[in-house]
Formats: structure tokens, sequence, C-alpha cells
């Protein structure tokens, strides 16, 4: 698969339990990102990575793990789910987040559900 | 803050309708604008986007006008189908030296019937 591709696509889970969302892309952009949707609150930021081994935290980072040691990977961990942390996550690169043009990507996204 | 408002939906239209979803900002400085369109069951995908005042963007027959004066980024079209049936999501981007970090309006359902 080329570009952006996001497992698992669908994820029940319970309360407690450690989760970890996987994205990978093929284009070596150096930007990424996850971001989580909820009706009523379009789409947040939970952290975003500039480079490989560069993370920072969003606007909703509490609850969430990332990690970013090779650039085409960007795991998204929730290591103690919540039901609060039920939603749709999507994962985003850019190829260079310096210009005012750039464009983000998406990925298909994966539907969380935590019981 | 920056932040995005948008109308809310879902937005129900005849084909061949003409179509406008409002959207305005808030931002410190001067950001850049873009609608993104999601189809269901499918992450977003940019539409169009614009990056000064009074700046078109289009893409598929929607357009967009960058308006300063009245913090306005409304999508349009002439002639909606039933295939432009979607969400749709006005963002900002402002460069802050924090990265490419875009905000997101709460997105806009579009349901266009035969």
């Amino acid at each position: 698969d080329t570009g952006i591709t996001q497992s698992p696509r669908y994820k029940i889970t319970e309360t407690g339990r450690q989760v970890t969302l996987m994205c990978h892309q093929t284009w070596s952009h150096s930007y990424m990102f996850w971001y989580r949707q909820d009706l009523g609150h379009g789409l947040r930021l939970i952290y975003y990575s500039a480079a490989a081994d560069i993370t920072d935290k969003g606007e909703v980072p509490d609850g969430y793990v990332v990690s970013r040691s090779k650039t085409e990977n960007f795991p998204l961990t929730l290591e103690s789910a919540t039901r609060s942390q039920t939603s749709v996550y999507f994962c985003a690169t850019s190829f260079f987040a310096g210009a005012s043009t750039d464009t983000q990507y998406f990925g298909p996204g994966t539907r969380l559900t935590v019981l | 803050g920056n932040s995005v408002t948008q109308m809310e939906g879902p937005v129900t239209l005849s084909e061949e309708a003409f179509l406008t979803i409002n959207c305005t900002y808030t931002a410190t400085g001067y950001p850049s604008l873009f609608w993104y369109v999601q189809y269901p069951g499918e992450g977003l995908q940019l539409l169009l986007k614009a990056t000064k005042a009074d700046d078109k963007g289009s893409n598929k027959g929607f357009e967009a006008t960058y308006r300063k004066e009245t913090t306005s980024f409304h999508l349009e079209k002439g002639s909606v189908q039933v295939s432009d049936s979607a969400v749709y999501f006005c963002a900002l981007y402002i460069l802050t030296g924090g990265g490419n970090k875009l905000t997101f309006g709460t997105g806009t359902q579009l349901k266009v019937e035969l």
C-alpha cells in the first residue's frame, strides 16, 4: 500500500487496557499528526512529530503516548483506555511544515470503542 | 486563541441547487485558510485553500474567497451533485514556530438528494 495506512481500522477494547494504533506512511514526509474526531468538536490535535525522535503535544494529549523511532511510523498508544477515548482517530502527514500552503494528507482512520 | 466557526448541519439540498457553507475565523495574525472534505468512511482530503486576503481557492466546482474584512471563507458551489454528499471542514493555519498545526471547525454535513 502506498500513502498512509492505519491499523487496525476498527478496535473494541475495555476500560483500563493498553491500546496501540498504528500509522505508516510511504512518502517520507517530515511531519506526522494524530487527531481525534468527535461529534461537535471536529478534529482535535493529540500529538504531532516534526521528524524521527521529535514529538510534541497538541490540544488534547492527556492519556496518550507517541513515539517516532522511524520516519515512516508514528504509533499512538492509549496507556489505560477510558470511555472518553472512544472516538475516530486520524493520522496525517505533511511534507514540510514551514510553508503556509502545505497540505496535510489523512489516513482512513481507526474507529476505537472503549467499553 | 485561534478558532473556526462553521454553520451547523446537516445541510440538505436537491441536486443542482446552489450551496453555501459559512465559515468565519478568529486568529491573531494572518492565517492561511483551507476547506477539507470527508467522504463517508474515509479520511479528510484537501478541497481548496487560500493564503492571503482576496485570494480565491477553487476545485471541483467549489470556490471560497478569503475575506479579511469579514474574517470569512465561505464555501460555494453553483450546482451540487449527489456525489458531493460529505462532511466539509473549514480550517486555518498560522505559522507560529510550532509546526504545521491546523485548527478545524466542527464540520458541516451536506446531503444532496435527487
